[in-house]
């Protein structure tokens, strides 16, 4: 089972633009984390995000969390096509410690 | 290279056939984790261990599949009597923040 819906299922954007993705999830969690997979690769983290934190960034990349909402956000700023890939948020459940991934979003940022 | 290593990379096997995947996790990680990923979704999770203890399975973990990490280091995935339905990319992490290795890509014909 999928505890975590992205959206939108898939963007397109120019290079340079801004890349917004969200995720909602269902139940309490430890924390939230965003990975990135290449086509047919596995899964590169990108950043955690803990349920007592807002926000947090990593070079160009910014996560929020909203835990009142379920929610949270990627924003790749000056996206380059080198950041075309799928992503996905992954939740730990309060009282687990296994991670429930999302349906992914797929980014294509064209040159 | 001090990342989780999975072998192999691929394997294409005939139905009927058993395969067996490793997973090296990052030494001083306690926890590890199998998933499958099919084309087009997010990785499904099959179980996890605690050092040598296995903590969780998955409904998607029939009793074709078992799991082991004997001495609380590396991890075997088996899939005895493969069906194409297996057919999938198996993932496998280890803790705290999970970091996944490449993968093995399974095909059944």
């Amino acid at each position: 089972s999928q505890q975590g819906e992205e959206d939108p299922q898939a963007l397109s954007i120019q290079e340079g633009e801004n890349a917004t993705m969200n995720c909602s999830y269902k139940t309490s969690i430890n924390n939230l984390q965003w990975y990135r997979q290449n086509s047919g690769r596995g899964l590169v983290h990108l950043i955690l995000i803990r349920s007592n934190e807002r926000e947090k960034h990593s070079g160009r990349l910014r996560v929020t969390l909203d835990t009142s909402k379920k929610s949270s956000s990627l924003l790749i700023t000056a996206s380059r096509a080198a950041d075309t890939a799928s992503y996905f948020c992954a939740t730990v459940t309060s009282g687990t410690y296994k991670y429930i991934f999302g349906t992914g979003t797929r980014l294509k940022v064209l040159a | 290279d001090t990342g989780v290593s999975q072998n192999p990379r691929h394997k294409i096997t005939k139905r009927g056939q058993n395969v067996t995947f490793r997973c090296d996790p990052i030494s001083e990680h306690n926890r590890l984790y199998w998933y499958r990923q099919t084309l087009g979704q997010g990785p499904e999770f099959l179980t996890y261990f605690q050092n040598e203890a296995q903590l969780e399975k998955s409904r998607l973990l029939s009793d074709r599949f078992s799991a082991e990490r004997p001495k609380g280091s590396f991890s075997t995935l088996e899939i005895q009597r493969t069906e194409q339905g297996d057919s999938a990319m198996y993932l496998c992490a280890s803790s705290a923040e999970a970091f996944f290795g490449q993968g093995t890509r399974l095909t059944v014909v």
